[in-house]
């Protein structure tokens, strides 16, 4: 069964500072990846996602995510951080078309706190 | 207007009461969901629909049914409410055919069973 692993639960930085959020699957053909955002409460929003092609992708709010093949990752990165992307973070994975029950099967979260 | 609403927003009820949620959604997608959030837990998929006869469990489905009225409403029902049903929950779409499977969420309603 695919699974998908955020290894940080809770990852504290100071606002400029950069972030990097990590991202592994376990799945044997490359699926789609998301990363969505939860803001205190608020629902998920999406902020980026990969489904083939360059692997370097950007979304919103200044954040881009890499995916690496070799590794089976996919992790979100933001050279400069701000006060207001203190949030949970999400990453989630889908199999390719024809190959998997069209479901989003989310890692645990990573909770961000920014420290001023 | 948000796309996908959900109502209540909150709610607390006692053991054994029946509670519905539902999720409305206007942007026309085919598919939807329903997930539950536990702190540390992630999103789990409780049941999903991919059209108004079509309709399947998720990972963690005991205890819990739904009903998908028509394409843009599907509802989600606790038949005899329990105290680790306590938790967060979102509705989400998507559309059929999309690459991929992006989802869309409604903004969530915290129900607190005592």
């Amino acid at each position: 069964a695919q699974s998908v692993t955020q290894p940080d639960i809770h990852i504290t930085v100071s606002e400029g500072a950069s972030l990097e959020l990590r991202c592994n699957y376990s799945y044997g053909a490359t699926p789609y990846l998301f990363w969505y955002v939860q803001s205190p409460g608020q629902g998920l929003q999406l902020l980026l996602k990969y489904f083939s092609g360059d692997t370097l992708v950007q979304g919103i709010k200044g954040f881009e995510a890499e995916f690496k093949r070799s590794q089976s990752s996919f992790n979100l990165r933001k050279p400069s951080v701000h006060w207001s992307d203190a949030a949970e973070y999400f990453c989630a994975v889908d199999p390719p078309y024809g190959a998997g029950s069209y479901q989003l099967t989310f890692g645990k979260g990573t909770k961000l706190s920014v420290i001023p | 207007d948000a796309d996908v609403t959900q109502t209540p927003r909150n709610r607390i009820t006692k053991t054994g009461k029946r509670i519905m949620l539902e999720c409305s959604q206007t942007k026309g997608h085919d598919r939807m969901y329903w997930y539950r959030q536990d702190p540390g837990l992630g999103l789990r998929l409780i049941y999903y629909s991919f059209d108004v006869k079509d309709i399947n469990k998720g990972e963690i489905s005991d205890g819990y049914s739904v009903s998908r009225q028509a394409q843009a409403k599907f509802s989600l029902s606790l038949e005899s409410a329990i105290p680790n049903q306590t938790a967060l929950y979102f509705c989400a779409t998507s559309e059929r055919g999309g690459v991929g499977n992006e989802q869309f969420f409604g903004p969530g309603t915290r129900l607190t069973v005592l």
